[in-house]
């Protein structure tokens, strides 16, 4: 089985910009979770998607929203970007009925200048 | 509020020694306790996970003991080698998809 992948695997903005990651997860897998992992801040959940449905949601601002498609494919959008910002973003499946293992994409690294 | 507490931030063991890496949890909803392994340019990988049902589990030179009434855990990897150099997360969970993370441990195995 293929594994995450994540699109683009390298990103850099600027101040303003908006920006858009891609994640395609497991074949089967129908929930699809974001995680934002920096230095000062380790990995901090950003939100789960489940059959198209937001289930879940950590505490970051309205500018960080996400979206899954038919197919299980998500997408996380950041508009304004800030300094802030900069950080590897984390996707990762799961089956999301009774299994809580996480299959973790390689993440894409995004640059904010 | 930090909900899992990972501790050593670092650690440097010889090679064929025993690491221990601590996590301390507040919320006693979680139900579900893994561990991920991290190397450089990579994303998190899932080495073992645990059920508070179930106070140890072994899989091959990794051990996660659990201590519920201490709402503590603990991962124990037997016979540390330069390959087990990576960085290692606790985490804990309520449902599917959403992990809390502990801050994650540095290991070093010198040869």
């Amino acid at each position: 089985k293929a594994g995450v992948t994540q699109t683009p695997r390298y990103l850099i903005k600027t101040r303003g910009q908006q920006v858009t990651l891609s994640c395609s997860p497991i074949s089967g897998h129908r929930s699809v979770s974001w995680y934002q992992q920096t230095p000062g801040q380790g990995l901090q959940f950003l939100f789960e998607y489940f059959s198209e449905t937001q289930r879940n949601k950590g505490n970051f601002p309205g500018r960080f929203s996400g979206r899954q498609f038919s197919n299980s494919r998500s997408e996380m959008n950041v508009s304004t970007l800030e300094l802030g910002d900069s950080a590897l973003y984390l996707c990762a499946s799961t089956q999301g009925r009774l299994g809580n293992e996480q299959f973790f994409g390689p993440g894409t690294r995004l640059t904010v200048l | 509020q930090q909900q899992v507490k990972q501790s050593p931030q670092s650690l440097i063991v010889q090679k064929g020694g025993i690491s221990i890496i601590n996590c301390a949890y507040e919320n006693t909803a979680f139900d579900y306790f893994p561990w991920y392994q991290q190397f450089p340019g990579k994303g998190p990988a899932l080495l073992i996970a645990i059920r508070p049902d179930v106070s140890e589990k072994k899989e091959g030179r990794f051990t996660i003991s659990f201590n519920k009434s201490a709402k503590q855990f603990s991962l124990h990897i037997m016979d540390s080698q330069p390959g087990d150099s990576a960085t290692y997360f606790c985490a804990a969970n309520t449902n599917a998809g959403k992990s809390t993370f502990g801050d994650g441990t540095t290991l070093t195995v010198k040869p």
